[in-house]
């Protein structure tokens, strides 16, 4: 059971340049979310989904964008990307309210350069 | 105004003591919660769940809530260096579509 996985770990963009950053998670759960996470601070919600063709913005969604085509995955893009940009981006995953919290991904660092 | 405040810490803490976290929490219907902890680097880690008032014990491990105060602590037993991390307290919200988190307390465990 591999839970939340997202691809990549690591990447370096330019200014103005464009990536997907995958999540995918094989536990069945409808609940999935986008967090990103500045140096020494909270975690920032971008986007969540609560089911396949549902998306929703969190705080910060400017600059980004999402879609959720299954239930496994929830791929999170970014267009014309900028230095404000650079973070430790997290995926979750939950059944939702009642059924526990958030099972989080091991994070991708991004830099923009 | 934030939904769930943590104090920021650094909470220094000696080795083998008590470690006592706190949170508050805004939104009345608030019905469960949990403690993350994330050390530095990596994601956060689910530690302890608690749905209903009073104490829930795992391990070295105890969370407390309080619905009336609007409440939840954390208390680490026998601290340890391994337990230097950030702790991240986090409830559903009363719309029960995602978790709102408070800003984390670092904890510091001095051997």
């Amino acid at each position: 059971n591999a839970g939340v996985t997202q691809t990549p770990k690591f990447r370096i963009l330019k200014i103005g340049q464009s990536m997907t950053l995958q999540c995918a998670q094989d536990m069945n759960h409808n609940y999935m979310y986008w967090y990103r996470q500045d140096p020494g601070m909270g975690l920032k919600l971008i986007y969540y989904s609560v089911g396949a063709g549902i998306t929703d913005k969190g705080e910060v969604p400017n600059g980004y964008n999402v879609s959720r085509s299954t239930t496994e995955d929830f791929p999170l893009r970014l267009e014309l990307a900028a230095p404000s940009q650079t973070s430790v981006y997290f995926c979750a995953s939950s059944q939702g309210q009642g059924a526990g919290g958030y099972t989080f991904g091991s994070g991708t660092r991004l830099t923009v350069v | 105004q934030k939904e769930v405040e943590q104090n920021s810490g650094p909470l220094s803490v000696p080795e083998g003591a008590i470690a006592s976290l706190n949170c508050t929490y805004s939104d009345r219907g608030s019905q469960s919660f949990f403690w993350y902890r994330q050390y530095s680097g990596k994601s956060p880690e689910l530690i302890m769940s608690i749905y209903s008032n009073g104490d829930k014990e795992d391990g070295r491990f105890t969370a407390q809530l309080n619905k009336a105060s609007q409440y939840v602590s954390l208390l680490i037993r026998d601290s340890q260096p391994s337990d230097s991390a950030t702790y991240l307290c986090a409830g559903w919200g009363a719309a029960g579509n995602k978790l709102t988190f408070g800003g984390g307390t670092r904890v510091l465990v001095k051997p």
